[in-house]
């Protein structure tokens, strides 16, 4: 089993709307969770970033962690076709080690 | 631009044979990661150094090794190399190498062995 579960898509949506994405994942002791924007195959970019449980906002974007159902979810509001790029979420159990998802493809179509 | 620069951009080689890939942090960074993306994979965990040292080892093959200098640069070696090798290498900054300290992402070096 992988430490991280992510669906790799793709997801199309029109513009404006509501993308939901989502990762679960095994080890309990990940306490330290990102999200990552990575366009065309570039370095990946840091979107997000929460401790622990709880929810974070930042303008269009929201993070959500349930450790008590190993599960994250990172939701973007009024979607944008500068939006389309593919989506990682990342965890850590020590702050050093980090496991990746596998992506997410988004394209938000005009 | 992230302020991290790799070389080089792209890599073509053939089994066998040993390249080295090198990184530059953001200046002022003192923590190095490198990373292995291939399409079936994607982003894996290879290795971590802090200020000169070892701090943290994930799915690195034992063909593989790294270092990074007192300048803070880093390389990454692999050696006798296999086609499942090919994928894009990435290298991250980040200040002082805690998680939610921001990882900045260099381009990547991408890797072809024919």
């Amino acid at each position: 089993q992988k430490e991280v579960e992510q669906d790799p898509g793709p997801l199309s949506v029109p513009e404006g709307a509501i993308v939901s994405l989502n990762c679960t994942y095994s080890n309990s002791a990940f306490q330290y969770f990102m999200w990552y924007r990575q366009y065309s195959r570039k370095g990946p970019e840091l979107l997000m970033y929460t401790y622990s449980s709880g929810n974070k906002e930042d303008g269009r974007f929201t993070a959500q962690v349930d450790k008590s159902s190993k599960y994250i979810s990172l939701f973007i509001r009024d979607s944008q076709p500068s939006d389309s790029a593919t989506y990682l979420c990342a965890m850590s159990a020590t702050g050093n080690q980090f496991y990746f998802g596998t992506g997410t493809s988004l394209t938000v179509i005009p | 631009d992230s302020g991290v620069t790799q070389t080089p951009k792209h890599l073509i080689t053939a089994t066998g044979q040993r390249v080295t890939l090198r990184c530059s942090p953001r200046s002022g960074d003192l923590s190095v990661y490198w990373y292995q993306q291939s399409l079936d994979q994607g982003l894996q965990f290879l290795i971590q150094y802090y200020n000169g040292e070892e701090r943290a080892k994930g799915n690195i093959l034992e063909r593989f090794s790294a270092q990074q200098f007192p300048d803070l640069h880093s390389e990454l070696n692999l050696s006798s190399l296999e086609l499942g090798d090919s994928a894009l290498y990435f290298c991250a900054s980040s200040q002082l190498g805690l998680a939610g300290g921001t990882q900045y992402f260099g381009p990547g070096t991408r890797l072809l062995v024919l």
